[in-house]
Order: C-alpha cells, then sequence, then structure tokens
C-alpha cells in the first residue's frame, strides 16, 4: 500500500490565485481530514470527512472548500490565496473500528507559501 | 469543544535521561488519547496510544500513563538517544464515531549527545 498520498509537495502562489491539493489513500479509510501546521505550532483541523459525500468544516475552514465524491480522494481547495495561508498541509486518514482503529495515518504534507 | 494542553513546549535532556511530556484535556468523553512524533521535515506518525480503559502502556522505551479522573496522560521516553530529537504531539478524541481528533500544541525535545 502507498498509505496516504499527496501532490503537489512545494507550491508558490501568488495573492489571489486558487489551487487544489490533493490527497489519496489506498487504504479504504472512512474518514479523511486536512490539517495546516504553521512554524512552531500544532496542528488545526481545516475540514473532514466520513465517508463519500460527507464533510464538515473543522476548526479553522475559512478560505478552504473541500469534495468527497470517492472513498481514495479528499482534495481541498485554495479559492483566493492570502498570505494567512502560507503553511504546511497535512491529509490523513483513518478507520474507526477493529485493529488499529483511531490512529490517524499522515501525508508526506504539501508546502504552500503565498506570496 | 475539547481542548487539549501540552507542556513543556521544549525540553532538552542528555542522551540516557528521562524525558516526560504532560497532557491535560477537557472533555470528559474523550477516550483515546494517541501520541505522535514528527522529526523535521516529516509527518506526524503515531508512537503509542491509550484509550481510556487502561491506565498505562508500555512499549520498550515509550510509556503512556493516563488519569481519568484529573484529564491528564504523559508520555515517558526511557535511556533518550539522539534519534528521540523530534517535536512530540498528544491527541485526544472520542473512539469511533466523527473523530474529530484534537491537538496539543507540541514538545519540541532535543536530546543531547
Amino acid at each position: 500500500n502507498a498509505g496516504v498520498t499527496q501532490t503537489p509537495k512545494f507550491r508558490i502562489l501568488k495573492i489571489g490565485q486558487s489551487m487544489t491539493l490533493q490527497c489519496t489513500q489506498d487504504m479504504n479509510h472512512n474518514y479523511m481530514y486536512w490539517y495546516r501546521q504553521d512554524p512552531g505550532m500544532g496542528l488545526k483541523l481545516i475540514y473532514y470527512s466520513v465517508g463519500a459525500g460527507i464533510t464538515d468544516k473543522g476548526e479553522v475552514p475559512n478560505g478552504y472548500n473541500v469534495s468527497r465524491s470517492t472513498t481514495e480522494d479528499f482534495p481541498l481547495r485554495l479559492e483566493l490565496a492570502a498570505p494567512s495561508q502560507t503553511s504546511v498541509y497535512f491529509c490523513a486518514s483513518s478507520y474507526p473500528g477493529g485493529r488499529g482503529a483511531d490512529t490517524q495515518y499522515f501525508g508526506p504534507g504539501t508546502r504552500l507559501t503565498v506570496l | 469543544g475539547e481542548n487539549v494542553e501540552q507542556h513543556p513546549s521544549t525540553l532538552s535532556v542528555q542522551e540516557g535521561d528521562s524525558a516526560v511530556i504532560k497532557c491535560t484535556y477537557s472533555d470528559s468523553a474523550s477516550n483515546y488519547f494517541p501520541w505522535y512524533k514528527q522529526e523535521l521535515g516529516k509527518r506526524p506518525q503515531l508512537i503509542i496510544d491509550i484509550r481510556s480503559n487502561v491506565g498505562e502502556k508500555k512499549d520498550q522505551r515509550i510509556a503512556v500513563t493516563l488519569n481519568k479522573t484529573a484529564k491528564h496522560f504523559s508520555l515517558h521516553i526511557t535511556e533518550t538517544q539522539p534519534e528521540d530529537s523530534a517535536v512530540y504531539f498528544c491527541a485526544a478524541s472520542i473512539s469511533g464515531g466523527y473523530q474529530k481528533v484534537t491537538f496539543g500544541i507540541g514538545t519540541k525535545l532535543q536530546v543531547i549527545p
């Protein structure tokens, strides 16, 4: 299994541009999450999904949108990028029951800079 | 919602000494408490977790303790090695259901050779 993969690894955006961060998992996990991690800070939840077609806001959703059309994919959309969105973005997945339940498996991250 | 406080924010220890990181949580419904290690430039990875039906769990040099009454849990690393240097995050959530995990701010551990 590849686990959780994210693309791109790095990206520089200009203020006002838009982009989509891609996240895919091949573990058949129900739950998927997007976090942002600012320098020296913890992980803040942006959006999460409990299954295809179901998404909900986390702690810091403003400026972002998500969709979940399949179990595998959970893209994060940034509209009108702002310098405050400069951060490292991690996608994660987990499943609710059985051996190893609740553990969050993280992708390698996307480092985004908005100038 | 859940609030997780973690301290210290930075910790320096000599190689071979022990390190202790402490966390408190606010929601008495939380019953799953994982610890993640994040090396520089890498993704967070689970190192140990504990559920509310036990008070202590150990895995080689790493142990976690949980006090449900006081709503706090701690990570203990014994015989520290330079490769233990990393940022450690505690977290709290409710197992199953809508797993909104709340993370602590992180502790940067430096093990001095």
